[in-house]
């Protein structure tokens, strides 16, 4: 079985600064993957970043990228140049390939 | 990706009403399944759709309650049956492209329906 903790309930940044969101997971698969999904109040869920757990190198995308540690299962976000639209739901999620399941979310706050 | 439209995209229903939710995908794809997320909490999966067969339901979530159909590979419905006031949620349709490395095992979602009973 595949779990996911996101330790944050709450988080704010300044608008153009850092924050990283933290993510932790269990599973027993040897080949999995991970995600981070944001949702805003339009409700829409948007594919942020994906990891694939075979590959050792951090996705980037952009202004968003990932620290994978993998021995410790944590897959923490970060985003850089933090923008308003960046407010929003935050969801951490992994899958053993058909199963995919989700954290329980960390809300981000944009401030201006 | 998957481009996938849900309607309606919010009602407000009668107690003991059913409504029925579409969900168009742009694509065929593999995977489809539907979640339910109560405000401000997670996504709970309530079934993956199955292409003409018979849905497959997660624990405590029902067939007669929940019935939903998949005619073929790029749509389905969700019928949320009965409703009562504890049915108010959203509801969100998702689909896989491929299980394959190369499409990356990805989820993608539709807008969400947005259903209030009264």
């Amino acid at each position: 079985a595949q779990t996911v903790t996101q330790s944050q309930p709450e988080m704010s940044v300044q608008e153009a600064e850092t924050v990283t969101l933290s993510c932790t997971y269990d599973t027993s698969e040897s080949d999995y993957y991970l995600f981070w999904y944001k949702q805003p109040p339009s409700r829409q869920m948007i594919l942020v970043i994906r990891q694939e757990a075979y590959k050792q190198q951090n996705a980037t995308e952009n202004r968003f990228s990932v620290n994978f540690q993998k021995a410790a299962k944590s897959f923490s976000l970060k985003i850089s140049d933090s923008q308003l639209g960046d407010a929003a739901m935050h969801f951490c999620a992994s899958s053993d390939g058909q199963n995919f399941v989700f954290g329980p979310g960390t809300r981000l706050s944009v401030l201006p | 990706s998957a481009v996938i439209s849900q309607k309606p995209s919010r009602d407000i229903c009668q107690r003991g009403t059913s409504l029925t939710i579409q969900c168009q995908v742009d694509s065929q794809v593999t995977m489809m399944f539907w979640y339910r997320q109560q405000p401000g909490q997670s996504l709970t999966l309530i079934a993956t759709a199955n292409q003409g067969s018979e849905a497959t339901y997660e624990s405590g979530f029902v067939i007669d309650k929940f019935p939903i159909s998949r005619p073929n590979l790029t749509f389905s419905t969700l019928t949320v049956s009965n409703m009562s006031p504890e049915d108010s949620s959203i509801y969100l349709c998702s689909a896989i492209k491929g299980l394959d490395r190369d499409s990356g095992n990805t989820i993608y979602f539709g807008e969400g329906s947005w259903l209030t009973v009264v």
